[in-house]
């Protein structure tokens, strides 16, 4: 089992431009979160997906979106990168929406750096 | 929303003493709190969590207690080796209908010095 992958593992942007995250869930899991932690802090909700569908969403603006394939992989998308979008990008795994199973397993992340 | 606050931001302790990391919640929803460990330039990984339906759990070195009605629940590392060195993130969540959204506390670095 190879746990929860991400791709790249690192990515340098200019301000205005977009990037694409990939991640692969853990084998078996069927939700994927993504989570912003800036150098120093804590992880911070973005948003998560189950069923291809976007089903919580933390405090981040529009140029922060997603997608789930029917494979269970995910992408997160940020348009219109600014300075401070530069952190490293979290995707957690888990299984079950709607069970009692909710253990989030991180995969590496993606270290994004805009310059 | 919720607000997951955690002391102390540095701890230090000697190897074989023990460390107790200590946070605070807000939403009284929230019923799920795992604890993440984060070494230097690595994923953060679940080392244990309890659910509100329990006081204590505990896994050989590392126990979490949780006081409910005070909205709080702590980390304690007994006989700490080198090894625990690393920052450590408590979370909580509401258990709902849906996968949980974690609310993460703002980490501790715990150094342990031979």
């Amino acid at each position: 089992d190879a746990g929860v992958t991400q791709s790249p593992t690192h990515l340098i942007k200019t301000r205005g431009q977009q990037v694409t995250l990939r991640c692969s869930p853990k084998s078996g899991h069927d939700t994927v979160s993504w989570y912003q932690q800036a150098l120093g802090q804590g992880p911070q909700f973005i948003f998560q997906y189950y069923e291809e569908e976007e089903r919580q969403r933390g405090n981040f603006p529009d140029r922060f979106s997603g997608h789930q394939f029917p494979n269970y992989s995910s992408e997160l998308n940020v348009n219109a990168l600014l300075l401070g979008d530069s952190a490293l990008y979290l995707c957690a795994s888990s299984r079950v929406w709607g069970s009692s199973y909710n253990e989030q397993f991180f995969g590496p992340g993606t270290r994004l750096t805009v310059l | 929303g919720e607000n997951v606050e955690q002391h102390p931001s540095t701890l230090s302790v000697q190897e074989g003493d023990s460390a107790v990391i200590k946070c605070t919640y807000s939403d009284s929803a929230s019923n799920y709190f795992p604890w993440y460990k984060q070494e230097l330039g690595k994923r953060p990984q679940l080392i244990i969590d309890i659910r509100s339906n329990v006081g204590e759990k505990k896994d050989q070195r590392i126990a979490v207690t949780l006081n409910k009605t005070a909205k709080h629940f702590s980390l304690h590392i007994t006989e700490t080796q080198p090894e625990d060195s690393a920052v450590y993130f408590c979370a909580a969540s509401p258990l709902t209908g849906g996968g949980n959204k974690l609310t993460f506390g703002t980490g501790t670095q715990l150094k342990v010095e031979l």
